[in-house]
Order: structure tokens, then C-alpha cells, then sequence
């Protein structure tokens, strides 16, 4: 049973160009959300979304960041015309559901450089 | 206190000893509370989830306490193995589903 896979682990972008990193939840999780380390900082809350909706994204820059969970496939975070400030580890994590046990299941991230 | 704050930031404890630490949050608004252990390279892996002031929770050497009222968690690992070496981060919620995290208290453990 694999756990949440996200790709690539790697990512190293130009100023300017677009990055879209990719989060599989478990089997069975119908919660996903997004969250984004920055360098020496903890982590931080992005984005919370359902199969097609987006349930919140206070926690995402308001310009060139987007999220999204199709009905079918992965759930995409996109950053359009990236700066060297969003060099950072984005993780996802899933859920069976919200709140409680067993918490969430997190990936192993991708790492993104923007040179 | 507006955020999760865990102390210490690091330490130290030989192969065999326990040792606890502790996490504070925000006692107004409180839902839950999640503890993690994060090993280098590697993601995230939930421990406990608690929601009841006074939850006490155990798996295996590593146990859990919370106080809402007063709002701190500590997380205590009994007779420390080098496999416990590993960076353990809380996070406070106060509604079902946006965690904040702590910064982490990493814990190295000498053999």
C-alpha cells in the first residue's frame, strides 16, 4: 500500500519559468492539503482541497501560486514565474478524512530551486 | 502564546536514558493536537493525535500528555535507542483540518 508520492523530489527552475509539483494521497484519502517549509522555518499551511474543490487556500501567496485536485489523477501545485523566495520543500499530505486519528500521511516532498 | 513553540530545540541523551520535551500552544481555539517524527530524508509519520485535556497516549517506548487548559503537550521516549534519533514536531489546530507547526525539538541519541 503505498503511501502519498509526490514528484519530482527535485526541482530546479529558472526566474521566471513555471513550476508544478505533484501529490498521489494514499488509497482511500480524499483530503489533501499542502504545506511549505522555507529555509530555517517551520512548516507552513498552503492549501486544503477535496476531489474538485478547493476547501481553503489562505495559507497560499494570492499571485502565480494555484492548486488543484481533478476528479481523476493527482493534486497539482502550480507556481507560475517562480522567484528565488519560493526556493523551499513543499510536502502533501492526505487524510481519510479530517481531524482526528490517524493524522495525516505525509510525502517526502519536493524540493524546489529557483536560480 | 499566538504559536507553537517546542523546547528545547535540540538535545542529546544516551542510549538508554529518557528524556521528554515540550510543546506550547494556544489553549483558546483548541482542536487537536498532533505530534510527528520526521527522520532525516524521510517524511513526516504521525504518532498521536489528542483532543481530550488530559489525553494520555503511549506506542511502544514513546508516550504523550495534554493540557489544554494551560496549553502544553510533552512527549516522553522511555530507555532512548539510537533508532529514536529524529527530529519530533507538534502542531496545533484549531479547527479539523490546518495544522500550525512547531519549528521541532530534534533528538540525538548517543550509543
Amino acid at each position: 500500500n503505498a503511501g502519498v508520492m509526490q514528484n519530482p523530489r527535485h526541482l530546479v527552475r529558472r526566474r521566471g519559468q513555471e513550476a508544478r509539483l505533484r501529490c498521489s494521497p494514499m488509497k482511500g484519502h480524499s483530503h489533501v492539503y499542502w504545506y511549505r517549509q522555507l529555509p530555517e522555518e517551520g512548516l507552513k499551511f498552503m492549501v486544503y482541497l477535496q476531489k474538485e474543490n478547493i476547501i481553503d487556500e489562505s495559507g497560499m501567496p494570492k499571485e502565480r501560486f494555484s492548486a488543484e485536485f481533478p476528479k481523476e489523477g493527482p493534486s497539482i501545485l502550480r507556481i507560475q514565474q517562480v522567484v528565488r523566495g519560493d526556493s523551499a520543500a513543499y510536502f502533501c499530505a492526505s487524510s481519510p478524512q479530517t481531524g482526528g486519528e490517524p493524522g495525516y500521511t505525509f510525502g517526502s516532498g519536493t524540493r524546489l530551486t529557483v536560480v | 502564546i499566538l504559536n507553537v513553540e517546542q523546547s528545547p530545540q535540540s538535545l542529546h541523551v544516551q542510549e538508554g536514558d529518557s528524556t521528554n520535551f515540550t510543546c506550547s500552544f494556544p489553549s483558546s481555539n483548541f482542536y487537536a493536537l498532533h505530534w510527528y517524527r520526521w527522520e532525516t530524508a524521510k517524511s513526516p509519520e504521525a504518532l498521536f493525535v489528542m483532543t481530550l485535556n488530559g489525553d494520555e497516549k503511549k506506542k511502544g517506548r514513546i508516550s504523550a500528555t495534554l493540557n489544554t487548559k494551560e496549553g502544553y503537550s510533552y512527549l516522553y521516549i522511555k530507555g532512548s535507542q539510537p533508532e529514536d534519533s529524529a527530529t519530533y514536531l507538534c502542531a496545533h489546530s484549531s479547527n479539523d483540518y490546518k495544522l500550525s507547526f512547531g519549528a521541532g525539538t530534534t533528538v540525538t541519541v548517543r550509543a
